[in-house]
């Protein structure tokens, strides 16, 4: 069966690094998304990746291997802010999304 | 403002009860969804709209029955719900369905408890 896998939750403490890992397995592979989500509020698209290797936007990078079926979310110089859920979903050969459960995010002072 | 919006925010309802949630975007994407949130739990596809059409249903019971007047408008209407149906319902839209990278635009969701 498909499945993705990540932490239930994390603490961190602010301005340290953190690396929240995902592991897939899904029939083909058209990419792996990465979403923010704040405490009721909506899910925010931070990251794609289809091809191998480490994308940098900012504080957020996320890296990939297909061929581990891995992947991870890298926040530098943590804020406050940065405390939510972090949400990671790979897609399959049908372009359908396979979600993850979410990785909380705690940040203490 | 995320794009999508989404009413009401908090609904309580009886599983006799018959409610709707709505669901309005001006992003100009073409495909829209619902998604069901539970807690600890991976998100819930329920259905897609590409184009106004469903081109999804993951065997969603019939108390949950979608409507998609328009590429802007989407509703979840609710009939005889389940306790276990309490849930976060969050909507979210994207350019296209299918194929390529399409990043979905959430709402802030619509939190359903059935009493």
């Amino acid at each position: 069966g498909q499945n993705i896998d990540q932490p239930t939750e994390m603490t961190a403490t602010e301005g340290a690094i953190v690396q929240i890992n995902c592991t897939y397995q899904t029939s083909g592979f058209n990419g792996l998304f990465w979403y923010q989500q704040h405490a009721g509020e909506a899910p925010t698209f931070l990251s794609y990746n289809v091809l191998d290797g480490l994308e940098e936007k900012g504080r957020f990078s996320s890296f990939l291997s297909r061929s581990k079926g891995y992947s991870y979310l890298l926040l530098k110089e943590l804020q406050m802010k940065d405390s939510a859920s972090y949400l990671c979903a790979a897609m399959d050969s049908n372009y359908q999304l396979i979600w993850g459960a979410g990785t909380k995010l705690i940040i203490k002072p | 403002e995320t794009g999508v919006t989404q009413t009401p925010r908090h609904l309580v309802m009886g599983m006799t009860n018959k409610k709707s949630l709505k669901c309005e975007q001006h992003l100009g994407h073409n495909a829209m969804y619902w998604y069901k949130q539970s807690a600890k739990k991976p998100l819930e596809l329920m259905f897609v709209y590409s184009l106004e059409e469903r081109v999804e249903n993951n065997s969603v019971p019939s108390r949950f029955s979608p409507e998609c007047p328009n590429s802007s408008h989407l509703f979840l209407h609710l009939h005889t719900l389940q306790p276990e149906d309490s849930a976060l319902y969050l909507c979210a839209s994207s350019q296209d369905s299918g194929a390529g990278a399409n990043v979905l635009t959430f709402g802030a969701g619509s939190r359903l408890t059935v009493l």
